[in-house]
């Protein structure tokens, strides 16, 4: 069985930080690209990163450029996301996805439970 | 860049067909083949049902199908079933190395 768990959301103040982790088992990790969607509560899907299988190709939405860096451990099938200056635009679930096949390109056929991030003071 | 343009909602009866709409620009729907459909539950991740405009994964109904003119796209159901009702996103690739959503359209069906 597949499974994305994603851990790290919580309250963070207007201007912090916060780092998501996603603990990916159940397939060949290091084959596949993974990218970070969020959902504002109520609200529509976003895309925010993707990052390739090797790690040599990152990409961000032009919302949060900048202010997050995407980064994986292929050993550990694990990948991450860095927020920082954050603001209460932040606030959403972040799901860790996987991509069916190329980079951006299938879809995403695996999705976690989200973890929700909300930034408030 | 703007998200995808998707209609909030759509309705159907039990066994109709309902075809929802996803208009993107010529950067991102009229570039590539790379739409794709999720089905999202309340409560619950979304569920990929469709990519490559009309590619369907292991294990999605064939009553989903899909199609793509120039800058637009859709998703048409098929024999419209109470399990159905969801809200429905789209997605397409850019020519800015990135993936744009569409709003999302709630179906009810009724």
């Amino acid at each position: 069985e597949v499974l994305l768990v994603e851990s790290g959301g919580g309250l963070a103040q207007p201007g912090g930080s916060l780092s998501l982790s996603c603990a990916v088992s159940g397939l060949s990790f290091r084959n596949f690209a993974m990218s970070w969607v969020r959902q504002a509560p109520g609200k529509g899907l976003e895309w925010v990163s993707a990052i390739s299988d090797s790690g040599g190709n990152i990409y961000y939405a032009d919302s949060v450029k900048g202010r997050v860096t995407i980064s994986r451990v292929n050993s550990e099938n694990t990948v991450y996301l860095q927020m920082k200056s954050l603001r209460a635009e932040d606030t959403a679930f972040y799901y860790c996805v996987k991509d069916q096949y190329d980079i951006l390109e299938s879809g995403f056929d695996y999705w976690g439970r989200g973890t929700l991030v909300t930034v408030s003071s | 860049h703007s998200a995808l343009t998707q209609p909030a909602s759509v309705s159907g009866s039990p066994g109709q067909s309902v075809t929802i709409s996803c208009t993107g620009t010529r950067s991102d729907v009229g570039a590539y083949g790379y739409v794709s459909w999720y089905q999202q539950h309340p409560g619950q991740a979304p569920k990929l049902i469709l990519y490559h405009v009309n590619s369907r994964p292991s294990g999605v109904s064939s009553r989903f199908s899909g199609s793509k003119s120039g800058i637009t796209a859709s998703l048409t159901i098929s024999g419209l079933q109470a399990e159905d009702e969801a809200e429905y996103y789209c997605s397409s690739y850019t020519h800015y190395s990135s993936l744009l959503f569409g709003g999302g359209t709630k179906l009810t069906v009724l």
